[in-house]
């Protein structure tokens, strides 16, 4: 069964700094796909970044960056250049063939001013 | 080009009562799963839809009960409410690529349940 671990309930980052979410996951299938998520104080989860576990390279989108190794089943989640609208609920996650998606417990990251 | 749209935004329920929620998925996506979120905790799959038929379910009780419509549309059903389905329950829609893992989801804002 698929299982995700977010081992951080709560982060501090100030402004324009990089911070790094941490997330490890726990599959027996060979083909997954690793997700991010924001979810901002109004509740709708916002899609951020995706990994393939066949990808060699690690994903990237603008100043979200996926950290992915691969052996020892770690997907993090860095956050370059942090900014005050970062300040959210982040979601490590995981799906394989297309239907049920598992979610960690979430990491709350503070951006301080 | 519109969202996953979700009805209603919130509503509260006593124990007992049964309650139905609606979402409308994003357009051009076939596909909808709906997730249960407590609070403080990561969403929690209930059940995905295609083709007007559930595909998977998660580990919940026959009370949570859903429904497809040929427009894509889908409804979540809860029955015999209890005080600890309050929660946030959210709406994901997403194209169907088959056995591919690539399954970007787009979700609603959800409707939160109060049941008292």
């Amino acid at each position: 069964a698929q299982k995700i671990t977010q081992t951080q309930p709560g982060m501090f980052v100030q402004e324009k700094e990089a911070v790094t979410l941490d997330c490890t996951y726990d599959t027996s299938d060979q083909s997954y796909g690793l997700f991010w998520y924001k979810q901002p104080s109004s509740g709708e989860m916002i899609f951020l970044i995706y990994q393939g576990s066949y990808d060699e390279q690690n994903a990237t989108e603008g100043r979200y960056s996926l950290n992915f190794q691969k052996a020892r089943k770690s997907a993090n989640l860095v956050i370059s250049a942090s900014q005050l609208g970062d300040s959210a609920m982040y979601f490590c996650a995981s799906n394989t063939g297309g239907f049920k998606t598992i979610f960690g417990a979430g990491t709350r990251l503070f951006v301080k001013a | 080009d519109a969202g996953v749209t979700q009805s209603p935004t919130h509503l509260i329920k006593t124990r007992g009562q049964q309650v139905t929620l609606r979402c409308s998925p994003k357009s051009g996506h076939d596909t909808v799963s709906w997730y249960q979120q407590a609070l403080g905790q990561g969403p929690q799959f209930i059940f995905q839809y295609y083709e007007e038929e559930e595909r998977q379910r998660g580990n919940f009780p026959d009370r949570f009960s859903g429904h497809q419509f040929p427009n894509y549309s889908s409804e979540l059903n809860v029955n015999a409410l209890l005080l600890g389905d309050s929660a946030l329950y959210l709406c994901a829609s997403s194209p169907l690529r088959g056995h591919q893992t690539y399954n970007e989801q787009f979700f609603g804002p959800g409707t939160r349940l109060t049941v008292l």
